[in-house]
């Protein structure tokens, strides 16, 4: 059964901080993994990996895969209140376009 | 990226009425569409996989009778609690998929409170 973890699950961190938000997977057939944001709605795409050691970045946001270790980071540099929110990691596994989630990273950033 | 749109953003109705929920693709087509299901503090359960012009593949657990899914055109489907219950209550998530990577896409979500 494909199988995404994230960790921490919160985290509470100040203004300015660096976070580094963890997802390891365990899926068969892996195609891409995918990084959003859920605030009060629903979520909102961040970033699509699929290739081993190529940085995604957006902003003060950078995420990584790496497919021999079966994970990915997500940094956000400098937070923000606004980056307040929950983080949620998913993978393309066996069943062709069916995202399987991880239970999600809560993060508050502290003003 | 894509925007998708649901409708309506929240809904209160009484139980054993049917609710119906709109997901549509704004800018592009979707031949598949996705319906989820998300409880507080908890992340998003995939209930059903909607087919363009077939009917929908759900997932284990997910009563077919109990959600009615329409995928009735490309950048159209809908997703009816029928006869609702109190335990029905819930957030609503809908998604496609956009562009030749995959990349899904979620609209805004409908929240359902069934009294």
């Amino acid at each position: 059964e494909d199988k995404v973890v994230q960790s921490p699950l919160s985290l509470v961190v100040h203004e300015g901080d660096t976070v580094t938000l963890n997802c390891s997977y365990e899926v068969t057939n892996f195609r891409s993994l995918l990084w959003y944001k859920q605030e009060k709605k629903a979520p909102t795409f961040l970033f699509m990996l699929t290739s081993s050691g190529i940085e995604k970045k957006s902003g003060r946001l950078s995420s990584i895969l790496d497919k021999k270790e079966l994970f990915s980071i997500l940094n956000i540099t400098a937070t923000q209140t606004g980056d307040s929110a929950i983080y949620l990691c998913a993978v393309y596994g066996e069943y062709g376009n069916k995202l399987v989630f991880g239970a999600g990273t809560i993060l508050r950033v502290k003003s | 990226g894509a925007v998708v749109s649901q409708h309506p953003s929240w809904v209160i109705c009484k139980s054993g009425t049917s609710v119906k929920i709109e997901c549509r693709s704004l800018d592009f087509q979707a031949t598949t569409m996705f319906w989820y299901r998300q409880f507080p503090k908890q992340s998003l359960m995939l209930m059903a996989t909607s087919n363009e012009g077939s009917k929908a593949t759900y997932e284990q657990g997910v009563e077919k009778d109990k959600f009615l899914i329409n995928h009735a055109s490309l950048t159209l489907s809908t997703l009816t609690v029928t006869s609702a219950h109190p335990e029905d209550s819930s957030f609503y998530i809908c998604s496609a998929i956009a562009g030749g990577e995959g990349t899904q896409y979620f609209g805004p979500g409908t929240r359902l409170l069934v009294l």
